[in-house]
């Protein structure tokens, strides 16, 4: 299995209040990604990265922000927390573009 | 723009049976196809995928064949399993510049009885 984790695997925090998501991976891949499902909608795009700071919004970028320090850490930030975040979100990695992605298992985030 | 459709489910299967997963896609260009899947509680994991018109992905008995002519990408498996009870992501990739991404049809969970 590709080495990703993300942390906390759950939380449940309240509206209004920043939330940091962490994902680190072990495999140095370039490509770095942030993914929420929600029913009825799959998986949609919320950020990229490229390289170390190099990002990119994803087609539901609004109300988050990423950034890039490191090549294995990628960190997702609800500045300020809503109830539409109430979201699954898997970190993905993949050493060439677009290609065979490997996921996380996906932070549950509930926000009340 | 880019899109992907997937047949809604939740389909229901007995052990056995022949399992079809309808995918079409809307895209610029040619874009490579993936279907991955996702077991209860974990993350998505790559099935199989097809780069270009006329391939065709094949993995632990799943197939799919990328038909640009009727711009579908649908999974079968000739007998599935209660080990194959999962949802399944039709994909297709977009290259940009500087990277890519996927986008994801909005998935169909299977459930195979014994």
């Amino acid at each position: 299995d590709a080495g990703i984790t993300q942390s906390p695997r759950h939380k449940v925090t309240e509206t209004g209040t920043p939330v940091t998501l962490r994902c680190h991976q072990t495999e140095n891949h370039r490509y770095m990604y942030w993914y929420r499902q929600d029913p009825g909608h799959g998986l949609r795009l919320i950020h990229y990265s490229y390289g170390v700071k190099d990002t990119d919004k994803g087609e539901v970028s609004d109300g988050y922000s990423v950034s890039r320090s490191k090549t294995e850490d990628f960190l997702l930030t609800l500045e300020s927390a809503t109830s539409s975040q109430t979201s699954v979100y898997f970190c993905a990695i993949s050493e060439v573009r677009e290609e065979k992605l490997f996921f996380g298992s996906g932070t549950q985030l509930s926000v009340l | 723009g880019n899109s992907v459709t997937q047949m809604e489910g939740p389909v229901t299967l007995s052990e056995e049976a022949f399992l079809t997963i309808n995918c079409t896609y809307t895209a610029t260009g040619y874009p490579s196809l993936f279907w991955y899947v996702q077991y209860p509680g974990e993350g998505l994991q790559l099935l199989l995928k097809a780069t270009k018109a006329d391939d065709k992905g094949s993995n632990k008995g799943f197939e799919a064949t990328y038909r640009k002519e009727t711009t579908s990408f649908h999974l079968e498996k000739g007998s599935v399993q209660v080990s194959d009870s999962a949802v399944y992501f039709c994909a297709l990739g977009v290259l940009y510049n500087q990277g890519g991404k996927l986008i994801f049809g909005q998935g169909t969970e299977l459930s195979v009885k014994p």
